[in-house]
């Protein structure tokens, strides 16, 4: 299994603004993700962070709206800039490790919430 | 595209056993995936399947039938910490990638 943190756990931001989110993982993975989820809904990928090269995206999502950097195997980050309300939500990252393919290890999420 | 299908929301007394079914309607599908959400938690891999039938862990099972793009996770001896929300998920070929259902919330009542 991974143990996933992330900071912060929930911000409470001005409209406008930029907030980077960190998800680090206690080892090394294959594949991080991002999700967002709104309360009581489904989760939507946002993109798969590449190690060293630049992230994937879903469609709908941007990079200049959502920068994610992963300098490493085992962290990552996901900046949601010039916000608005709408981008209130619950924000998670996942990880996959290649010998255990199947499974999708989520963080506890980051709740945003945008004034 | 992707889609899936699965029950808002499903009421079942404690002890019981429920199903919640999932369709769905995918290009390159490769697995069948089951995750537990407690409110205010993260999402808890609970079971996959890649071939065709069922797949049992303790309390929980899952079943796939890929001719029929459909499967089902069933769980027995419901308990009141079974009050969750499910997602049933597809991952496509060659792709960790995940397309979660909408969800179903599952009500455990004494």
């Amino acid at each position: 299994s991974a143990v996933i943190s992330q900071k912060p756990s929930r911000d409470i931001c001005q409209r406008g603004t930029s907030l980077t989110i960190q998800c680090q993982v206690d080892s090394q993975v294959t594949m991080m993700f991002w999700y967002r989820q709104q309360p009581g809904q489904s989760l939507t990928l946002i993109a798969t962070a590449n190690q060293g090269s630049e992230a994937t995206y879903e469609s709908g999502f941007v990079i200049d709206k959502f920068p994610i950097s992963r300098p490493n195997l085992t962290f990552s980050t996901l900046t949601v800039s010039n916000m608005s309300p709408e981008d209130s939500s619950i924000y998670l990252c996942s990880v996959v490790n290649h010998r255990v393919w199947e499974t999708q290890y989520f963080g506890p999420g980051t709740r945003l919430l945008v004034l | 595209g992707q889609s899936l299908e699965q029950p808002s929301e499903v009421t079942a007394v404690e002890g019981a056993i429920v199903q919640i079914n999932c369709t769905y309607q995918t290009s390159g599908f490769y697995g069948l995936s089951w995750y537990q959400q407690h409110d205010g938690g993260a999402p808890t891999f609970l079971s996959y399947n890649g071939l065709d039938g069922l797949e049992e862990t303790g309390r929980f099972s899952s079943f796939l039938s890929r001719s029929d793009s459909y499967g089902y996770l069933l769980l027995q001896e419901l308990q009141m910490k079974d009050s969750a929300s499910y997602f049933c998920a597809v991952s496509g070929a060659g792709s960790y990638q995940l397309t979660f259902g909408k969800g179903t919330k599952l009500s455990v009542i004494p």
